[in-house]
């Protein structure tokens, strides 16, 4: 069965430090892309950082970064530099490039509180 | 470069009634998908359609039915209003598989 997992409902973080958010995934097709999205209060979806299961390279987006350890079926985002902006709902997402779909299955999101 | 845009952001009907949201998608993307997520269930998907043609759906009543204009544009529709269809409606955004999908802001349904 195509899941995912997010461990931690909940975590904080001191301003300025680095966090990393869990995320593992299960899944047999070999082609698929993982996301992560942050979601504050208001609502809005705003797209992270993508990682293909054929990138070689680990992805990054300026403060954030993907630890994707395909064997281990992990995909951790690392945010560097907290900043209290950064407090919100963080879901890690996937998609099976098989079919040609653009479904999204999702975890339970972590919630982060950045403290100053 | 437009984001994706939902109207309206937010609505309140009354049970038994209908409900109709819009999404515009990013210009160039083909592919417009549906999600709903509310506290106890998180998010689902409701429907994907790519260039007028709905090519997934997910496990919901036949209230929830979409449609997808020539301009990549979709509305989604619920007839028959429930309680348990006050939600968050997200629509994304993307170009196909393989690539990055973006959201809107959504749009904050209430059923009384």
């Amino acid at each position: 069965a195509q899941k995912i997992t997010q461990t931690q409902p909940g975590m904080f973080v001191q301003e300025k430090e680095a966090v990393t958010l869990d995320c593992t995934y299960d899944t047999s097709d070999p082609s698929y892309g993982l996301f992560w999205y942050k979601q504050p209060s208001s609502g809005e979806m705003i797209f992270l950082i993508y990682q293909g299961s054929y990138d070689q390279q680990n992805a990054t987006e300026g403060r954030y970064s993907l630890n994707f350890q395909k064997a281990r079926k992990s995909a951790n985002l690392v945010i560097s530099a907290s900043q209290l902006g950064d407090s919100a709902m963080y879901f890690c997402a996937m998609n099976f490039f098989s079919g040609g779909y653009n479904k999204l299955i999702f975890g339970a999101g972590t919630r982060l509180a950045v403290h100053p | 470069k437009a984001g994706v845009t939902q109207t309206p952001r937010y609505l309140i009907k009354t049970r038994g009634q209908q409900v109709t949201l819009s999404c515009s998608p990013i210009s160039g993307h083909r592919s417009v998908s549906w999600y709903q997520q509310t506290p106890g269930q998180g998010l689902q998907f409701l429907f994907e359609y790519f260039s007028e043609t709905q090519r997934n759906k997910g496990n919901f009543p036949g209230r929830f039915s979409g449609r997808q204009f020539s301009n990549s544009r979709s509305e989604m529709n619920v007839s028959t209003l429930e309680l348990g269809d006050s939600a968050l409606y997200l629509c994304a955004s993307g170009q196909g598989t393989g690539n990055t999908i973006y959201f809107g802001e959504g749009s904050w349904l209430t059923v009384v």
